[in-house]
């Protein structure tokens, strides 16, 4: 079974630092995506990454990076130049071909950035 | 333009009450989904409709129907609800196949429902 698992339920960055929040997965399958999405206190969800497994170029959005080791089964996420406005919950989340778009999220990372 | 909207944004009901949440998107996505969410959770998948047919239900109670009138619009249908059901409901789509491939899923901004 596909398992997502984020070890740090809470993380605390300083304003302008960089930090990274960890995530690993489980799976037998090659083809799937793995996905950052961020939920602020007005709790919508909000796509921040999005990285194919077949692809060895670890996606970059702006100030949001992936570190992606695909025999490692890892998927970390940084923010660089952290911002107020980065505080939320973070899930990573995991989705594979031919399973009717089901997503895997793991339990989150609450993320609070200090000024 | 990504969005999805869902109203309401706020919902109190009784155990013996009917009500809907309503979802609505018009970026041409043929997948939609249903999730719920309780507080500092992730969100659980219950429904996802691909090209206007149930494709996966979770094994959800019946006392949640879904229903998807078109591609643009998926309503869920409550009714005898129980006090565990307060959550968040979130919709999110996606652009193509759910059952093909793994497309991006944009979320709304949730219904908070909570059962009194």
């Amino acid at each position: 079974a596909q398992t997502v698992t984020q070890s740090q339920p809470e993380m605390s960055v300083q304003e302008a630092e960089t930090v990274t929040l960890s995530c690993t997965y489980d799976t037998s399958e090659s083809d799937y995506y793995l996905f950052w999405y961020k939920q602020p206190p007005s709790r919508q969800m909000i796509l921040v990454i999005r990285q194919e497994a077949y692809k060895q170029q670890n996606a970059t959005e702006n100030r949001f990076s992936v570190n992606f080791q695909k025999a490692a089964k890892s998927f970390s996420l940084k923010i660089s130049d952290s911002q107020l406005g980065d505080a939320a919950m973070y899930f990573c989340a995991y989705g594979i071909y031919n399973q009717g778009g089901k997503l895997i999220f793991g339990q989150g990372t609450e993320l609070s950035v200090k000024p | 333009d990504t969005e999805v909207t869902q109203t309401p944004k706020h919902l109190v009901m009784g155990m013996t009450n009917k009500k809907s949440l309503k979802c609505e998107q018009h970026m041409g996505h043929r997948a939609m989904y249903w999730y719920k969410q309780k507080a500092k959770k992730p969100p659980e998948l219950m429904f996802v409709y691909s090209y206007e047919k149930l494709s996966i239900n979770e094994s959800v109670p019946s006392r949640f129907s879904p229903e998807c009138p078109n591609s643009s619009l998926l309503n869920l249908h409550l009714h005898a609800l129980q006090p565990e059901d307060s959550a968040l409901y979130l919709c999110a789509s996606s652009r193509g196949n759910a059952g093909e491939f793994q497309e991006t899923q944009y979320f709304g901004p949730g219904t908070r429902l909570l059962v009194l």
